[in-house]
């Protein structure tokens, strides 16, 4: 089905490792989103593109970076993966006025 | 800083009562949102409102937006335990699309 899908869906790292996660939306959506789940604290956004070839900082940049690097997809990188990264990470897609369209996530966990 | 509070963060019931969950900020939004998420799975647009005082209604959930768009609240009459779940409001500041997102209600209903 049409939708934002999310790779890999679960992932184990060591301190100072790098990754990337990837995102992929099939509804040529112009926006796209990387927000981090953790408990008590609801969605927090990392990073955001408005549009392609455009990406900004979120409430939460530090330690990841970003590449929007077509109007598909969109992907987040850890450099030095830290324990405070153990995390869900949400990629999602917008272009009409309201309403994101969220992947199914990835959880990441950092030893 | 959280921007949004949402109330209560958790809450269990038994099948057929009613229940009320509030979002509130001291900003105003262009529009607010609310999500339902299930365990493993990312977030899923219930509504959207936009206009001040708006009332929408969706089966036995009621969304309301406040006057002057700063709160919202979200009422279940009764309650389905298929209503169990993790309940996000997500207000929305800008035309980026960016979204600022409460703590979470998680609803347990049961049978």
């Amino acid at each position: 089905n049409a939708g934002v899908t999310q790779t890999p869906k679960f992932q184990v790292l060591k301190t100072g490792q790098s990754m990337t996660l990837q995102c992929a939306q099939d509804m040529n959506h112009n926006s796209m989103y990387w927000y981090r789940q953790d408990p008590g604290m609801g969605l927090r956004l990392i990073y955001y593109s408005a549009s392609e070839g455009t990406t900004d900082k979120g409430e939460v940049p530090n330690g990841y970076n970003v590449s929007r690097l077509n109007k598909r997809e969109f992907s987040l990188r850890l450099e030095s993966a830290a324990p405070s990264q153990t995390s869900v990470y949400f990629c999602a897609s917008k272009d009409s006025p309201y309403g994101y369209t969220f992947g199914s996530g990835t959880r990441l966990t950092v030893v | 800083t959280q921007l949004l509070e949402q109330s209560p963060q958790f809450l269990s019931i038994q099948e057929g009562e009613n229940l009320t969950v509030y979002c509130n900020s001291s900003s105003v939004f262009s529009s607010l949102q609310w999500y339902r998420q299930e365990p493993g799975e990312g977030p899923v647009l219930l509504v959207t409102v936009v206009t001040g005082g708006e009332v929408k209604k969706l089966k036995r959930l009621t969304f309301q937006f406040g006057d002057a768009r700063k709160d919202s609240s979200l009422h279940i009459t009764a309650a389905q335990p298929g209503d169990t779940g993790l309940y996000l409001c997500a207000g929305a500041k800008s035309n980026t699309g960016k979204l600022i997102f409460g703590q979470g209600t998680t609803l347990q209903v049961k049978p």
